[in-house]
């Protein structure tokens, strides 16, 4: 079946500009989460939803970054007054949500580039 | 704090030789400890976890929590296993991961 996709997959802005990256999850998961990935690092967490709420929050930055779930299935983090900070691949994952054991699946990215 | 260390950024063994890939973690607990693994140009995606004790692709990794260490080994390394690998932790129940900065592993024929 079809696996986790994000939208666009690369993304060039300007500095204090707004963007929005989408995230489409595997259809049934419950569980989404928003890493980012600096250059040269791991991946790290912003926030996490169990359907339509945001469980855990606690990863992201600043409050320029915000992310919304409004029907528990896709997904878009948004970002306001981009800074050059804000660059990085910004990764989607979505699980079944059931059990601790269920595995995390991730997108393919999307490269956000900020000028 | 939760931390995952990984402490080499490159890797490069020769076909056929052992390859062993470093992971030690921070916790206070028990966690579930995972190796992650992104081929070029394809999407990041697990490999194995402690709590199935399988080998995939040859790939083995034991939790080791005397040393809070979960290496990951493969007794004959292939070509094509050269690849970015991430060693990463989370707590019990639907939690976020915590990732180490990974290791690139270049297996030169």
């Amino acid at each position: 079946g079809a696996g986790v996709s994000q939208t666009p997959s690369n993304k060039v802005t300007e500095k204090g500009k707004y963007v929005e990256l989408r995230c489409d999850p595997i259809s049934g998961h419950t569980a989404l989460y928003w890493y980012r990935q600096s250059l040269g690092q791991g991946p790290e967490f912003l926030i996490y939803f169990q359907g339509t709420g945001a469980a855990d929050d606690s990863g992201l930055p600043n409050d320029r970054f915000f992310a919304v779930r409004p029907e528990g299935s896709v997904s878009t983090l948004k970002i306001q007054r981009t800074e050059r900070g804000d660059s990085a691949v910004y990764l989607c994952a979505s699980s079944l949500g059931q059990t601790s054991a269920d595995t995390q699946y991730f997108g393919p990215g999307t490269r956000l580039t900020v000028l | 704090a939760q931390r995952v260390t990984q402490p080499e950024k490159l890797l490069s063994v020769f076909k056929g030789a052992p390859v062993e890939l470093k992971c030690n973690y921070s916790y206070s607990g028990s966690p579930e400890l995972f190796w992650y693994v992104q081929y070029s140009r394809q999407r990041l995606q697990l490999l194995l976890r402690h709590i199935s004790r399988e080998s995939i692709k040859g790939f083995t990794a034991d939790l080791n929590k005397g040393e809070t260490s979960f290496h990951l080994k493969k007794p004959f390394a292939q070509e094509e296993d050269s690849a970015m690998y991430y060693c990463a932790l989370k707590s019990t129940g639907n939690t976020p991961l915590v990732f180490g900065k990974g290791t690139r592993l270049s297996v030169i024929a």
